[in-house]
């Protein structure tokens, strides 16, 4: 079974330039979730989907982040414009269901200059 | 409120030697509880979780936690570690009915050869 997949692994910007990551959750779960890791730190939930609707996105900074799951399967986080304290890995994960395990993809590091 | 200590931000064990990352967890009802490794530049992988069936739970790579109500804890061991075991441990628990995950900050193991 393909495991969750995301691009691209590695991404440099300069501050105030736009970024977007995409995710391919593992086949038939129907909760994607997308999270930042600052380094040394655990991961933050920044949004939850649940197919193609948002269940939670409390910890999203909406003036400068969106996602989006338009068909209920991959997904994409956009960040726009990029912030110094941006810099960090970001995690999709996805999970049968809301209760389920959830599985982590490979990552994306962001490097804002 | 749910929450997770991980009382050791880093851990250094000899090959061989036993492995003991330790987890407490604060929570009103009985909880999930996780672990997962992440390596460098890699994602999250489980490795094992707890979901109220047997106290003793049993994961990859020779891991095992018990979960202790009476001491709030989920303590990670591994009776002889290995050199591939060097990496980041994170226990997490699910938030009840929002399943929620709620990570600890995380344990660097480094082993020694």
């Amino acid at each position: 079974e393909a495991g969750v997949a995301q691009s691209p692994r590695y991404k440099i910007i300069e501050k105030r330039q736009s970024v977007a990551f995409w995710c391919n959750p593992i086949s038939g779960h129907a909760t994607l979730y997308w999270y930042q890791q600052i380094l040394g730190q655990g991961p933050k939930l920044l949004i939850q989907f649940q197919n193609n609707g948002v269940v939670d996105d409390s910890q999203l900074p909406k003036d400068r982040f969106s996602a989006e799951r338009l068909k209920g399967v991959d997904s994409t986080l956009k960040i726009q414009p990029a912030k110094l304290e941006d810099s960090a890995v970001y995690l999709c994960a996805s999970s049968l269901d809301r209760a389920d395990t959830q599985y982590f993809g490979p990552g994306t590091r962001l490097t804002v200059l | 409120a749910q929450s997770v200590t991980q009382l050791d931000s880093h851990v250094s064990v000899s090959e061989g030697t036993p492995v003991l990352l330790r987890c407490n967890y604060s929570s009103s009802y009985s909880p999930s509880l996780f672990w997962y490794v992440q390596h460098p530049n890699k994602g999250l992988q489980l490795l094992l979780k707890y979901t109220s069936a047997a106290t003793l739970v049993k994961g990859i790579n020779g891991f095992e936690a018990e979960f202790k109500k009476s001491e709030t804890s989920f303590h990670l061991t591994k009776p002889s570690a290995h050199m591939s075991d060097a990496a980041e441990y994170f226990c997490v628990v699910s938030r009840i009915g929002t399943y929620k995950y709620i990570f600890g900050t995380g344990t660097r193991l480094k082993v020694l050869a």
